[in-house]
């Protein structure tokens, strides 16, 4: 596609249950980063994927978070055992390389509510 | 570490008023500075960026300009329509860095 594709848009999740949230770069683009964006609380850095280096998971919140990029495209966001405060927009977003100056490009995000 | 402070909203104003986001970063050495916008519905998109001091940055009669003396970029145009009506995010990427660091972002509202 065109933009960078996230699935689920929205899910309603009970408080414990394991939730998986896919993201879909754009074709070409080395760097993915997952953000999560809370209410009255900005976006959060989660975690950066570029190529085949190891990602900069240094944003994970616990080890509840995991994430995977397969064969250098689509990433998997994992959350375990998810709790009411894991509620938030997940946001996907990918860039061409990942220079200084690069602009992102996000998707539309995952709508996560834990009940 | 790095960090972006900028104005509380929501904001709103008339169609045709003046409108100023005020945006202040913390970083080391030189940081890239960038205004993204989420529009109702749909994903951030960059709206304009400055890569080094006294740079402005413009795209759809919006502006800001890189002031490292203050530590500042504040977003600014001259006459909002009802289509603006969005949430503004100032964000900053560091010295080498791959990694945007936003601000909480701040809620125009456009009124007729």
């Amino acid at each position: 596609g065109a933009g960078v594709s996230q699935s689920p848009s929205n899910k309603v999740t009970e408080k414990g249950k394991d939730v998986e949230l896919r993201c879909d770069p754009i074709s070409g683009h080395t760097a993915l980063y997952w953000y999560r964006q809370s209410l009255g609380q900005g976006l959060e850095f989660l975690i950066y994927f570029q190529g085949n280096s190891a990602p900069d998971k240094s944003g994970l919140p616990s080890d509840r978070f995991s994430a995977e990029r397969t064969g250098g495209s689509v990433s998997t966001l994992t959350i375990q055992r998810t709790q009411q405060e894991d509620s938030a927009v997940y946001l996907c977003a990918s860039s061409l390389v990942p220079g200084q100056n690069e602009k992102l490009f996000f998707g539309s995000g995952t709508q996560l509510s834990v009940l | 570490g790095d960090s972006v402070t900028q104005m509380e909203g929501p904001v709103t104003l008339s169609e045709e008023a003046f409108l100023t986001i005020n945006c202040t970063y913390t970083a080391t050495g030189y940081p890239s500075l960038f205004w993204y916008v989420q529009y109702p519905g749909e994903g951030l998109q960059l709206l304009l960026k400055a890569t080094k001091a006294d740079d402005k940055g413009s795209n759809k009669g919006f502006e800001a300009t890189y002031r490292k003396e203050t530590t500042s970029f504040h977003l600014e145009k001259g006459s909002v329509q009802v289509s603006d009506s969005a949430v503004y995010f100032c964000a900053l990427k560091g010295a080498g860095s791959y990694q945007l660091t936003f601000g909480k972002g701040t809620k125009l509202s456009v009124i007729p």
